[in-house]
């Protein structure tokens, strides 16, 4: 079925490093790519997207780009905050409005 | 205030009750889900709807139930509560397809004792 692989966390970094979270799909189709958010006690958020290949989705400094040669969809930030510490989910949906979840990366960055 | 609601927050259940889960959102829009969310397991859909009743079952619906009469509100529903239903549960809706992504809930954190 179609689905969703990203990096296994949880990813230490500190401040004004690099971040990259990698994401791998499996799907049939053309899906539509997410990241979203989750910040400690709080719901998810949506953080990008992209829709098509060669898309690139941008938001609060983050980047990810749909790669359809290597099914990719890497979340990067060229310089992280404390602020951005939470888990964060790449997801994809294809000709329905079910979002199928990778399993989360859990970011934790130090000051 | 707009937006998406969630109660209880938090909620503690002996094991063989009936517990419903309260989801309500102020937009009108047509798609609503839960999930839930386990370490190690990402987010698991459990039902999701296209409008009023209108529902269909997710990747893990054994154990719950679900009824959309009015556009605005989606409960959950465990019949007989078990310990691996013991998670968090988001509910989310969504305007239309794909595009515009989802909007989720804060979550309910339920133990199953």
């Amino acid at each position: 079925g179609d689905s969703v692989t990203q990096m296994e966390g949880p990813v230490t970094l500190s401040e004004e490093a690099f971040l990259t979270i990698n994401c791998t799909y499996t799907a049939t189709g053309y899906p539509s790519l997410f990241w979203y958010v989750q910040y400690p006690g709080e719901g998810l958020q949506l953080l990008l997207k992209a829709t098509k290949a060669d898309d690139k989705g941008s938001n609060k400094g983050f980047e990810a780009t749909y790669r359809k040669e290597t099914t990719s969809f890497h979340l990067e930030k060229g310089s992280v905050q404390v602020s951005d510490s939470a888990v964060y989910f790449c997801a994809l949906t294809l000709n329905d409005y079910k979002l199928s979840f990778g399993a989360g990366t859990t970011v934790t960055v130090r000051a | 205030d707009a937006g998406i609601t969630q109660s209880p927050r938090y909620k503690i259940t002996e094991t063989g009750r009936q517990v419903t889960l309260m989801c309500h959102q102020t937009w009108s829009h047509s798609y609503m889900f839960w999930y839930r969310q386990d370490l190690g397991h990402g987010l698991r859909l459990i039902y999701y709807s296209a409008a009023a009743d209108i529902t269909d079952k997710g990747e893990v619906p054994d154990g719950y139930v679900v009824s959309r009469s009015k556009t605005e509100n989606f409960p959950l529903t465990l019949e007989s509560a078990t310990r691996s239903q013991t998670s968090v549960y988001f509910c989310a809706s969504s305007e239309s397809r794909q595009n515009y992504g989802y909007t989720f809930g804060s979550g309910t954190r339920l133990t199953v004792v």
